[in-house]
């Protein structure tokens, strides 16, 4: 099993520009979670899926979207990067049944 | 508004001795209250559940309390080793389900 895996580790990007992070996961669970780390702020939600083709807002969504076409998969998109958006970026993945959650080894993106 | 606090200064000890760490909240009645373990450059790593109407939870040198009242969690490490130095996330369990972080509690161990 490889867990929670995340693509891709660093990236730098310039104002304006877009991307798109992929979480993936192979342990058959349906809730999927983004988040955020910033210094001293702790973890902050962003998106979060309860199920294929579901998804709902946390606590910080705006600038941010957010797809999972399938279980696996839970995809997060800047469509117009801001320098705001320099953080570490964890994705996350739970069973329906557990509040235990597994984390990726998160994505440092920087925007300039 | 819901509120969770953590010492945000290091806690540094002396191996073998017992690590306490605090975790207060307000404005919360949370069903539920997790421990996390995270290392520099990695993800949180899920350690223990304490549920409202448990007081102690323990898992082998790790023990967790939780008082409603008090609206706080104490997190211990007896016998702490150096292998035990990263950051600790205190999260709790809100009415949605969803999981709300502190801001962490960095504990360093020396040998």
């Amino acid at each position: 099993n490889a867990g929670v895996t995340q693509t891709p580790k660093f990236r730098v990007l310039k104002t304006g520009q877009s991307m798109t992070l992929l979480c993936a996961q192979d342990m058959n669970h349906e809730y999927m979670y983004w988040y955020r780390q910033d210094p001293g702020m702790g973890l902050r939600l962003i998106h979060y899926s309860v199920g294929e083709g579901t998804t709902a807002k946390g606590e910080v969504p705006d600038g941010y979207n957010v797809s999972r076409l399938k279980k696996q998969n839970f995809l997060l998109g800047l469509e117009s990067a801001a320098p705001s958006q320099t953080s570490v970026y964890f994705c996350a993945s739970r069973l329906a049944h557990s509040y235990e959650q597994y984390f990726g080894p998160g994505t440092r993106l920087t925007v300039t | 508004s819901q509120k969770i606090e953590q010492n945000s200064e290091a806690l540094n000890i002396q191996e073998g001795k017992t690590a306490t760490l605090t975790c207060n909240y307000t404005n919360y009645s949370p069903a539920y209250l997790q421990w996390y373990r995270q290392d520099p450059g990695r993800g949180p790593v899920f350690l223990l559940l304490i549920r409202e109407n448990e007081k102690e939870k323990r898992k082998e040198r790790l023990k967790v309390t939780f008082d409603t009242t008090l609206k706080q969690s104490l997190f211990h490490i007896t016998a702490s080793q150096p292998a035990d130095s990263a950051t600790y996330l205190c999260a709790l369990v809100n009415a949605g389900n969803m999981l709300t972080f502190g801001g962490g509690t960095r504990l360093m161990v020396k040998p």
